[in-house]
């Protein structure tokens, strides 16, 4: 399995409040991605990172921010959490262009009450 | 833009029946093509991938072969296991776009003793 991991795994937290996620890998992987899983949607990108301090926005960012200031931890942040944002969250990893599969941490089930 | 379409769940079997679930792509280039699994309570896993025409992805006893004629990656087992009750995705990347994967809705499999 690929050294993924996420933390917090659960986190419960009020509208208007900011709340950081983290994903922590330890494949030294270039690109590193924040997916959210919602029913009926199944899974949207939010953003991605193509390298330290390079990430881009993906199809649903609006609402979140990223940081990636070291190869192995990328950063999603919500500057002002809504209940629209309660799902579960998915970092993934992919080691270079000619691989292309992603390997998926374990989630973080945020709530937003 | 890219797309997956995959057939809607739950689909339902009894333990050995055979199994197909349906999945059709559009995309603006040459895709590669997966098939990811997902367990209750974890991520993603990489069950099999196809990376040119004609190519059969294989694993645990599940097939997929990628038929550019009919843009079309269906999944197959010929024995299902009450152990592959689980959410089953379609994606696709094109090898140019940083290894972005576009997800399919997802469909659930139950399959029952």
């Amino acid at each position: 399995d690929a050294g993924i991991t996420q933390s917090p795994r659960h986190k419960v937290t009020e509208t208007g409040t900011p709340v950081t996620l983290r994903c922590h890998q330890t494949e030294n992987h270039r690109y590193m991605y924040w997916y959210r899983q919602d029913p009926g949607h199944g899974l949207r990108l939010i953003h991605y990172s193509y390298g330290v301090k390079d990430t881009d926005k993906g199809e649903v960012s609006d609402g979140y921010s990223v940081s990636r200031s070291k190869t192995e931890d990328f950063l999603l942040t919500l500057e002002s959490a809504t209940s629209s944002q309660t799902s579960v969250y998915f970092c993934a990893i992919s080691p270079t262009s000619g691989m292309l599969e992603q390997y998926f941490g374990p989630g973080t089930r945020l709530t937003v009450t | 833009g890219n797309s997956v379409t995959q057939m809607e769940g739950p689909v339902t079997l009894s333990e050995e029946a055979f199994l197909t679930i349906n999945c059709t792509y559009t995309a603006t280039g040459y895709p590669s093509l997966f098939w990811y699994v997902q367990y209750p309570g974890e991520g993603l896993q990489l069950l099999l991938k196809a990376t040119k025409a004609d190519d059969k992805g294989s694993n645990k006893g599940f097939e997929a072969t990628y038929r550019k004629e009919t843009t079309s990656f269906h999944l197959e087992k010929g024995s299902v296991q009450v152990s592959d009750s689980a959410v089953y995705f379609c994606a696709l990347t094109l090898n140019n776009a940083g290894n972005m994967l576009t997800f399919g809705g997802g469909t659930r499999l139950m399959v029952k003793p």
